[in-house]
This record gives structure tokens, C-alpha cells and sequence, in this order.
């Protein structure tokens, strides 16, 4: 089936730093990637859509100088969460979709990533 | 706009019992319905959907029907086991609204042996 590996799955940083965080759909074309936002104990918040060789759409309250999505190729899409302050502190999921698969839009989620900004 | 509302948790239960967890949703549209799990520290895995009004979805033991009337779809599961302990996200998408996934806020389930 279709897997979207993300990396790191954990990381931490000085708060001040840029932290990259890598989604990639290993085994299909993914034209479009979704960036999820999790606090603890809480649900999903979609931070962005993400589509391929275009700039990403934001959702309301999300910074976009702050969280720079990158999607140059139908494979990878990366988050780069600038300037990390603890407040920035949380686990980031990704999701890609695949055209072809009938399922669930095609949607595959990554393992996510646990930021902890010190 | 669209909305998923579930019950909070965590819920706690024994192996073996029975594990219902409401879903509630509110749509402009035709939205097709999910659960999703997470297991700790990993991403969502998809657990079963449907697509329309009375469809039932089902895996690994656990089944919701999309109601259409009561705009629900209730996850169920007969006998839970502990390897089920995880938290459970009902979801909805539309297609004609970009296909985004909107979620609800998430039922812990805790089972023990």
C-alpha cells in the first residue's frame, strides 16, 4: 500500500533555531500534502495544503513566515518551522494523497514528529 | 461550516467488553465519514469509512454505519482487546471542499487485561 515516510520523528532544538521536517510518499505520486498540527490530548488542526509546484494555502491563524512549506516535487514535501519558540513545541503529522488509490481520497498519514523547542 | 463532534474520553474498559464511541458530524454537503487510530507516538492509520448514507464501514472487528438521518457514525466493536488501546478520530471530507479531512477532537480508549 501507499506509505508516506516522515522524518525526524523526533527533535529537539534551542529555541531561536529553524527546525526541517521531511514528508515523503515513497512508493506514489502525491500532489498533494497536508500538514496537521497536534497538541496534547487534542485533535487534528490542519496548518496547511500543500500542492505541488505551487505555494501552500494556509490555514486562518497560521503564520505563513513561520511555518514554510515547501512541496518541489511530487515525492517530498517539507515543513521548516523557523525561528522555534516553546510555544512552537508540539507533534507535527503530514499527510499525502494519492490520485490513484480509491480509498479514503487516497489520503496516507506520516508517523509524525515530536518537536520539543528549548 | 463542517464539524465532528465525539465523546470525550478517556474511556476505560476490560478485555472482552464492548466499546461504542459516538461521532456526530455537521455538513455542507455529501461528506464521506472516517475513523481513524493512533496509536502512541505514531501518525493515524486509517480504520475503516464510508462513502454515503447506510453504508457500514468495518475492520479488524470494529464497525459504524453512516446515519444519515441522525448525522452519526457511532464506532463500535464487540470485544475489545488491549492491543485496541488507542485513540480513536472520527473525520469527515468533502470533496468539493478540497478534499480536506476535518476532524473531531479525538476518544481515548484504554482497555485493560
Amino acid at each position: 500500500g501507499a506509505v508516506v515516510s516522515q522524518h525526524p520523528s523526533r527533535v529537539i532544538c534551542k529555541s531561536g533555531t529553524s527546525v526541517k521536517i521531511e514528508c515523503r510518499s515513497l512508493d506514489f505520486q502525491a500532489t498533494t500534502m497536508f500538514w496537521y498540527r497536534q497538541f496534547p490530548k487534542q485533535s487534528l488542526m490542519l496548518m496547511a495544503t500543500s500542492n505541488e509546484g505551487s505555494k501552500a494555502t494556509y490555514e486562518q491563524g497560521v503564520e505563513k513566515d513561520k511555518f514554510l512549506i515547501n512541496h518541489a516535487s511530487l515525492t517530498l514535501s517539507t515543513l521548516t518551522v523557523t525561528s522555534a519558540h516553546p510555544e512552537d513545541s508540539s507533534f507535527y503529522i503530514c499527510s499525502a494523497r494519492d490520485l490513484i488509490r480509491a480509498d479514503n481520497y487516497g489520503y496516507t498519514f506520516g508517523s509524525g514528529t515530536r518537536l520539543t523547542v528549548v | 461550516g463542517n464539524s465532528v463532534t465525539q465523546m470525550e474520553g478517556p474511556v476505560t474498559l476490560s478485555e472482552e467488553a464492548f466499546l461504542t464511541i459516538n461521532c456526530t458530524y455537521t455538513a455542507t454537503g455529501y461528506p464521506s465519514l472516517f475513523w481513524y487510530v493512533q496509536y502512541p507516538g505514531e501518525g493515524l492509520q486509517l480504520l475503516l469509512k464510508a462513502t454515503k448514507a447506510d453504508d457500514k464501514g468495518s475492520n479488524k472487528g470494529f464497525e459504524a454505519t453512516y446515519r444519515k438521518e441522525t448525522t452519526s457514525f457511532h464506532l463500535e466493536k464487540g470485544s475489545v482487546q488491549v492491543s485496541d488501546s488507542a485513540v480513536y478520530f472520527c473525520a469527515l471530507g468533502i470533496k468539493a471542499a478540497g478534499n480536506k479531512l476535518t476532524f473531531g477532537g479525538g476518544t481515548r480508549v484504554l482497555v485493560k487485561p
